[in-house]
Formats: structure tokens, C-alpha cells, sequence
């Protein structure tokens, strides 16, 4: 299995513009979510998915952030207009249906908003 | 608030070495808990998890202890190696029909050769 597989790997974009970040989970896996990690805030969960549907998006920052899962391999994570403070680390985790399941991480979308 | 927190940001030891890591929560609503390794550049990495009626865990050269009357979890990890070398963090469950983990601070260890 690839495990779950993010991109791009790095971004860097300007004030303002448009960022999308993608996911394809672990096949199978029924739940997806969306973290944001940083060093003065720790890891953060903006929202998470079950079998396509948005459950919990208590964590996206603000009417900025917009994230999809249109079908069972493929979510997007978007911050349109981005800012500087949108820096950090962006991970998309995925896990199984069974009660208490682990999550599995990718490698993350390091965003650089200049 | 509620959070999970670790008593120590930091810890050094050295190779061959026995590590432990500490990790208090404080929802005594939680009922799972998971320990991860972040290398850096890349995700946390399962290690290993443990549910509340269990006190004891090991997995290969590591141990998780959970003492739920003082809300404590611990990371033990036997013969350190350099390889061991991460953010360490601790993550809870808080109970049924709730599907999301909340993370503590981590900590960070370095294996001294």
C-alpha cells in the first residue's frame, strides 16, 4: 500500500492568491482528515470526512479555508485568499471504519504564504 | 480547557539507554490513546495505542502505560537508538461517536551516540 498521498510537497504562494492541496487516502479507509501543524499552535484538526461527507469542520479557521472530498480517493484543501499566518504544515490523514482505528498520516504540504 | 499535555519538551538520552515519555490528559471521558513519531519532514507515524481498560501495552521495544486515576500515559522505549530520534506525541480519543484525536504538545527526543 502507498499510503496516504499528499501534494504538492511544498508551496509557496503570494498574499492573496489561491492555494489548493490535495489527498488521496489509503484505500478502503472510510474517514479523511485535514490537519494544520505549527510550532506555536501544535497540531490542529480543521475538518474531517466520513465517506465523502463533511461531519466536523469546527476547526477551519475562517470562510478562507474550503475543503471537498468528491469522491472515496480524493480531497482538497483550499485557502482562497491566502495570507502569511496560513503558514505551516498541512496534514491529510486517513483511517478505517472499526471502532477506535489509528490514524495514517501523510507527509504533509509544507505552505509558505509570502 | 480540556487538552493533552506532556510534562517535558524535550528530553536527551543516551544510545542503548531506556527512554520514557510522559503525557497527561485531563477528559476523563477518554478512552483511547495513541502515541506517534513525527521524523522530521514527515507525518506522525503510529507507534503504538491502548484503550482505557488496559493499564499496559508493548509493542516491539516499546511500552505504554496508562494510570487513569491520575490521568497520566507514558511511552517507554527499551534500548534507545538513534533511529529513535523525533517529536513524540500523545494523542486521546474522547469517547464514542467522536472520531477525532486531540494532540498534546510533543516531545522531542535526541539519542546521544
Amino acid at each position: 500500500d502507498a499510503g496516504v498521498i499528499q501534494s504538492p510537497r511544498h508551496e509557496v504562494t503570494e498574499m492573496g492568491q489561491e492555494v489548493t492541496l490535495r489527498c488521496k487516502p489509503i484505500s478502503g479507509h472510510d474517514y479523511l482528515f485535514w490537519y494544520r501543524q505549527t510550532m506555536m499552535r501544535g497540531l490542529e484538526l480543521l475538518i474531517y470526512f466520513n465517506n465523502n461527507v463533511p461531519i466536523d469542520d469546527s476547526g477551519m479557521p475562517e470562510d478562507r479555508f474550503s475543503a471537498k472530498m468528491p469522491n472515496a480517493s480524493f480531497s482538497t484543501l483550499k485557502i482562497q485568499p491566502s495570507e502569511p499566518r496560513d503558514s505551516a504544515v498541512y496534514f491529510c490523514a486517513s483511517r478505517p471504519s472499526g471502532y477506535r482505528d489509528t490514524q495514517y498520516f501523510g507527509p504533509g504540504t509544507r505552505l509558505t504564504v509570502l | 480547557g480540556e487538552s493533552v499535555g506532556l510534562h517535558l519538551p524535550t528530553l536527551s538520552v543516551q544510545e542503548g539507554d531506556n527512554s520514557i515519555i510522559n503525557c497527561a490528559y485531563s477528559n476523563s471521558a477518554s478512552d483511547y490513546f495513541i502515541w506517534y513519531k513525527q521524523e522530521s519532514g514527515k507525518g506522525p507515524q503510529f507507534i503504538i495505542d491502548i484503550r482505557s481498560n488496559m493499564d499496559k501495552r508493548q509493542g516491539q521495544r516499546v511500552t505504554v502505560l496508562l494510570n487513569k486515576t491520575v490521568k497520566h500515559l507514558s511511552l517507554q522505549i527499551a534500548a534507545t537508538q538513534p533511529g529513535d530520534s523525533a517529536v513524540y506525541f500523545c494523542a486521546e480519543n474522547f469517547g464514542s461517536n467522536d472520531y477525532k484525536l486531540s494532540f498534546g504538545a510533543g516531545t522531542t527526543v535526541t539519542v546521544r551516540a
